[in-house]
């Protein structure tokens, strides 16, 4: 299995300022994954960042809020920008899942989690 | 596009009840599909997983999952059930269609507490 930790584990910051949370793995992956989990709510799937590409951003959610870097295989960092108290949640990344990304087995793995607090 | 239903949004139980919980998924091509745990204060992790084969998949701490296609069911279950399993579980489903790509998608989630 893969073994995933997150900096900073929780944050309080500003309404206007922006958080840059970092992502690492203890092996080389194709793709990391970027979740969001609202207070009470499932998670939802920010984007998918692949190294040495743009990431994939779903719906409802765009570069200029949440710019990603894939600088190489095994770091990922999401920033939180111009924040509000509507971003507070834990963010969340992963690694793993499907038929492009070997040894996983369709598996997604999960790291510790970003709680944000935005006041 | 697939969704991922959870019935149960809290469910609260006595020890040595039995647990089901229930997850429908809309997607009808092949799935992978996954029920994850997180225990209070701590981060995701997988319970069990069904790929293929037997639709009656075990996974960690007694707890299994039965997968019916034709009612696009993955329903966990757990006969007996210890405070210790107080958490919050989420049905998952890997949408393994052509479009798909390589996403997950959760349901909303079900929080089971166990009274001891």
């Amino acid at each position: 299995s893969a073994v995933i930790s997150q900096k900073p584990s929780r944050d309080i910051c500003q309404r206007g300022t922006s958080l840059t949370i970092q992502c690492q793995v203890d092996s080389q992956v194709t793709m990391m994954f970027w979740y969001r989990q609202q207070p009470g709510q499932s998670l939802t799937l920010i984007a998918t960042a692949n190294q040495g590409s743009e990431a994939t951003y779903e719906s409802g959610f765009v570069i200029d809020k949440f710019p990603i870097s894939r600088p190489n295989l095994t770091f990922s960092t999401l920033t939180v920008s111009n924040m509000s108290p509507e971003d507070s949640s834990i963010y969340l990344c992963s690694v793993g899942g499907g038929a492009k990304t070997s040894g996983y087995d369709n598996e997604q793995f999960f790291g510790p989690g970003t709680r944000l607090t935005v006041l | 596009a697939q969704s991922v239903s959870q019935h149960n949004h809290h469910v609260i139980l006595s020890e040595a009840a039995s647990l089901e919980l229930g997850c429908n998924y809309s997607y009808g091509g092949t799935v992978n599909l996954f029920w994850y745990v997180q225990y209070p204060g701590q981060h995701l992790q997988l319970l069990l997983k069904y790929f293929s084969g037997d639709p009656l998949v075990k996974g960690i701490k007694g707890f299994e999952a039965e997968f019916i296609k034709s009612k696009f069911s993955f329903n966990l279950r757990k006969p007996s059930v210890q405070w210790s399993d107080t958490a919050e579980y989420f049905c998952a489903v890997y949408d393994g269609g052509f479009n798909a790509g390589n996403m997950l998608t959760f349901g909303g989630g079900t929080r089971l507490m166990v009274k001891p």
